[in-house]
């Protein structure tokens, strides 16, 4: 059974629109982070998140993307103006407590950028 | 930095055969090893990880891999595969410091046949 729940499982949107990713964790997790993957491509990381601020992001991440705790629960990622090349398959992931560095993973968003 | 180099974007076995897929890591610093797997249209799971301590690890499914710091690899074996076992399965290293963020590789596509 998933720790982790993302909705919606799949998006289709037009180019240029915002887009929000949502993430909900079922067990009590302390660092969470945003991860895509572009179909046939590798599992890329985007940022990590860990009370209530961003710990680190990668050079994907860059001003068209956000990411919050908006209510202490949900944890979103939030694309301003979607391109064609964000279409990919949306990974949100946690982890904690204890230093084991395992992520739980949900099982994704698909978005598709028309 | 961290990086992941998986052998073979897919592997094909028999029913009963030895699976064997492999991961070669870089790492700066003393490395936490992971594999993954993905089911369709599913999220990943994890199978197994190393951390510190004994070098062979095990996971579920009858999968385990071994951690060989002169060879800087963690291999996935799995002594006889089943048709259930037909997945992409991802290699992944940290920084070794708890929540340090994932490098994947680019995954491997196991592929069994009757």
């Amino acid at each position: 059974e998933p720790e982790v729940t993302q909705t919606p499982s799949h998006q289709v949107t037009q180019m240029g629109q915002e887009v929000i990713l949502r993430c909900v964790p079922i067990s009590n997790h302390l660092y969470f982070y945003w991860y895509r993957q572009i179909l046939g491509q590798k599992v890329e990381f985007l940022v990590s998140f860990y009370n209530n601020e961003i710990s680190e992001k990668s050079e994907i991440f860059d001003d068209q993307f956000s990411v919050e705790r908006p209510d202490g629960s949900n944890f979103t990622l939030k694309i301003r103006s979607t391109k064609l090349e964000d279409s990919a398959m949306y990974f949100c992931a946690m982890g904690g407590p204890g230093v084991t560095g395992e992520l739980f993973f949900g099982e994704g968003s698909r978005l598709t950028v028309l | 930095a961290q990086s992941v180099t998986q052998l073979g974007s897919h592997v094909s076995v028999s029913e009963g055969a030895l699976v064997l897929l492999r991961c070669n890591y870089s790492s700066s610093v003393p490395p936490y090893l992971f594999w993954y797997v993905q089911y369709p249209n599913q999220g990943l799971q994890l199978l197994l990880k190393y951390t510190t301590g004994a070098t062979l690890v095990k996971g579920i499914n009858g999968f385990e891999a071994e951690f060989k710091k002169s060879e800087t690899s963690f291999h996935l074996t799995k002594p006889s595969a089943h048709m259930s076992d037909a997945a992409e399965y991802f290699c992944a290293v940290s920084g070794g410091s708890g929540y340090s963020t994932l490098t994947f590789g680019k995954g491997t596509m196991l592929l069994v046949s009757p």
